[in-house]
């Protein structure tokens, strides 16, 4: 079974924090991608990694980066967490185009609280 | 910008009878849909893809996909309490890794 693992599901932290949310895959995917997820607007792409130490921004990056160092690994770092950062985060892969399935798997979420 | 849109309901279908949740994409170049559901506080996992023309079925879920009107659908027979979730449709370009997601539908099975 494919298994995207996520650091925390719960994590309430300070306006003005360094978060880091680490995202970890099984499955040898070469894609990785950070969404969040808020009431009404659906889940929309902060960034997205398609091989190790490779980053492409998705639609809305600002405010966020991310780091992936091994190709199981990619975090994303919220350099100064702000209250409008409140928001379920979720983690996901999937195989390269061209496989059999392209299917994102999606990690548990990770809520995040700033206060 | 490339959008997905879906009628966020929610959308309430007696036990037993066809859910038929809808999603209009505005991109042509959009190849491949997913219909994912997401339970209350947990993650999106896929139901079915479909990137012909025509349906595809699979169980009780059927896809249908009309690229010329750019609609996709997805029915449920003999719904269930169970398949009381929201309903997240994604739309993938040719060669694009990306999906582009709506905001979702929420159906509840009334027993």
């Amino acid at each position: 079974d494919v298994k995207v693992t996520q650091s925390s599901r719960y994590l309430v932290k300070r306006t003005g924090e360094k978060v880091f949310l680490e995202c970890v895959q099984d499955m040898d995917h070469e894609n990785m991608f950070w969404y969040r997820q808020d009431p009404g607007l659906g889940l929309r792409l902060i960034y997205f990694s398609y091989d190790v130490k490779m980053k492409e921004k998705g639609d809305i990056p600002e405010g966020y980066s991310v780091s992936r160092e091994k190709k199981e690994r990619f975090s994303l770092i919220l350099e100064s967490a702000s209250t409008n950062q409140t928001s379920m985060y979720l983690c996901a892969s999937s195989p390269p185009l061209g496989s059999s399935y392209n299917e994102q798997f999606f990690g548990p979420g990770t809520r995040l609280t700033v206060l | 910008q490339k959008e997905v849109e879906q009628n966020s309901g929610p959308l309430s279908v007696p036990e037993g009878a066809i859910a038929s949740l809808n999603c209009t994409y505005s991109d042509r170049g959009s190849q491949s849909f997913f219909w994912y559901r997401q339970y209350s506080g947990k993650s999106p996992e896929l139901i079915m893809f479909i990137y012909s023309n025509g349906d595809k079925e699979d169980g009780r879920f059927t896809a249908q996909l009309n690229k010329a009107s750019q609609y996709v659908s997805l029915l449920i027979r003999d719904s269930q309490p169970s398949d009381s979730a929201t309903y997240l449709c994604a739309a993938q370009d040719f060669g694009n890794e990306k999906l582009t997601f709506g905001t979702g539908t929420r159906l509840t099975i009334i027993p």
